[in-house]
């Protein structure tokens, strides 16, 4: 069965620091992962897409087939990246397509 | 709208009534999800519509649960007989279809809070 798992229900780090919020999935076919972001009292939105390789407000996803797992890294946190962030997979077969997100990590970044 | 836009963004029943959401995606948008985030909770997906095809109902965690789309617009999830486990956000998301890539995005509502009491 397809799955995504965030081990960490809250992750907190000090301003300046550097921040990885870890990701694994299980899924047998080629997979399509993302994460969003879920700002206080602002609604859940696209942060990236492994296939796009960008960065986007510094943070970086790559995709590690072997580990199955795509970890959220930012080299140096602010307080702004305080969120919720969610990693999510999308999967194709059939007729069908679906995003499965994990539970989700909130970050909070202390000054 | 801009944005997808989704009624009542707070409802308060009792226990055994019925309730319905809806949701209004973006124009366009020919795939639509609903989702369920229980407090404290991820993202529990309940029902996906992509087009004309046949609904993906795999998330519905029971028959109290249903959702109606009218061709590629609003869309209506009902919940019959509503129990205090029901409490949670109910999110709806569109995207442009489930193509790989920038068709594959999801745009989300701000949500319907709904509290079984």
């Amino acid at each position: 069965a397809q799955r995504v798992t965030q081990p960490e229900k809250l992750l907190s780090v000090f301003k300046g620091a550097p921040v990885e919020l870890k990701c694994n999935y299980s899924y047998s076919g080629s997979p399509e992962l993302f994460w969003y972001v879920q700002y206080s009292r602002q609604r859940l939105q696209l942060l990236l897409r492994h296939i796009s390789r960008e960065s986007i407000k510094g943070f970086t996803a790559d995709l590690n087939k072997g580990e199955t797992s795509f970890h959220l890294k930012k080299p140096f946190a602010q307080e702004e990246d305080s969120a919720m962030y969610y990693c999510a997979l999308r999967r194709y077969g059939g007729s069908q397509g679906n995003l499965i997100f994990g539970k989700g990590t909130k970050l909070s970044v202390k000054p | 709208g801009a944005g997808v836009s989704q009624s009542p963004s707070n409802k308060v029943t009792e226990k055994g009534k019925d309730v319905e959401l809806r949701c209004d995606p973006i124009s366009g948008h020919t795939a639509l999800y609903w989702y369920r985030q229980r407090l404290g909770q991820g993202l529990e997906f309940l029902i996906y519509f992509q087009g004309n095809s046949a609904p993906d109902k795999s998330g519905l965690p029971s028959d109290r649960f249903s959702a109606e789309r009218t061709g590629e617009s609003v869309s209506t999830l009902t919940i019959q007989r509503t129990q205090q486990e029901d409490s949670a956000v109910y999110l709806c998301a569109s995207s442009l279809g489930r193509g790989r890539g920038v068709a594959g995005e999801l745009f989300f509502g701000e949500g319907s809070r709904l509290t079984v009491l």
